[in-house]
């Protein structure tokens, strides 16, 4: 079975500061990996999304992951935090059979202090 | 383009009244669709989802079901609702074929009391 494991489940940077959420997962087949975010009160939306082209995927926002299969890892970087990037975000991934539903991580809270 | 919409945006409901939750998505067809529950502090869980009508697919023993009537409407319904079921349900669809994005709907705000 496909998990998800968000390290983290708070994280706290400065405005201008580097954004890093960590994003490891697990899959025995190639994966399609995801991330969404979610402000307060509303649906997910999608940041960006990984699905074997190119290892370094841009999103919107400023935001990008970076695939690394060696390290079964999918981390979101930002180089400079804005405040409104303040919002809860979910790396999920998603599976080949069965459900062909995503899986989602436990999710992680980034507070942007001014 | 295309949209869902998915309502009532907010409920509140006394412990053992019936529910329904209704979700629509516009401007695609025969697209999987998706019931997830997000509880206070935690991640998301998916509950149902469908690849087409009349087919659900129950992922978590519980108090629910779903149903879909028409190609592009998912209902989630309760006959009695229990105080662990509160929580915020999101509605998503997707196109086939596999990974491809999953798009979610605005979500309801469900507190049973």
């Amino acid at each position: 079975a496909q998990s998800v494991t968000q390290l983290g489940s708070h994280v706290s940077v400065s405005e201008g500061a580097l954004v890093l959420l960590r994003c490891n997962y697990s899959s025995s087949v190639p994966p399609y990996l995801f991330w969404y975010v979610q402000y307060p009160n509303q649906g997910l939306q999608l940041l960006l999304k990984y699905t074997s082209a190119a290892t370094l995927v841009k999103g919107i926002n400023g935001f990008e992951a970076e695939f690394k299969k060696s390290e079964t890892s999918f981390h979101l970087t930002k180089p400079s935090a804005h405040m409104s990037d303040a919002a809860e975000y979910f790396c999920a991934v998603s599976e080949y059979t069965g459900r062909r539903a995503l899986t989602f991580g436990s999710g992680t809270r980034l507070q942007v202090q001014p | 383009s295309q949209t869902i919409h998915q309502w009532p945006a907010t409920l509140v409901q006394p412990v053992g009244s019936p529910l329904s939750l209704e979700c629509t998505v516009e401007g695609t067809s025969n697209p999987n669709l998706y019931w997830y529950r997000q509880a206070a502090g935690r991640g998301l869980q998916l509950l149902f989802y469908s690849v087409g009508i009349g087919q659900i697919s129950s992922e978590v023993p519980q108090n629910l079901s779903a149903s879909r009537p028409q190609d592009r409407q998912f209902i989630l319904s309760s006959k009695k609702l229990l105080l662990s079921d509160s929580g915020f349900y999101l509605c998503a669809w997707s196109v086939p074929p596999l990974g491809n994005t999953i798009y979610f709907g605005e979500g309801s705000w469900l507190t049973v009391v």
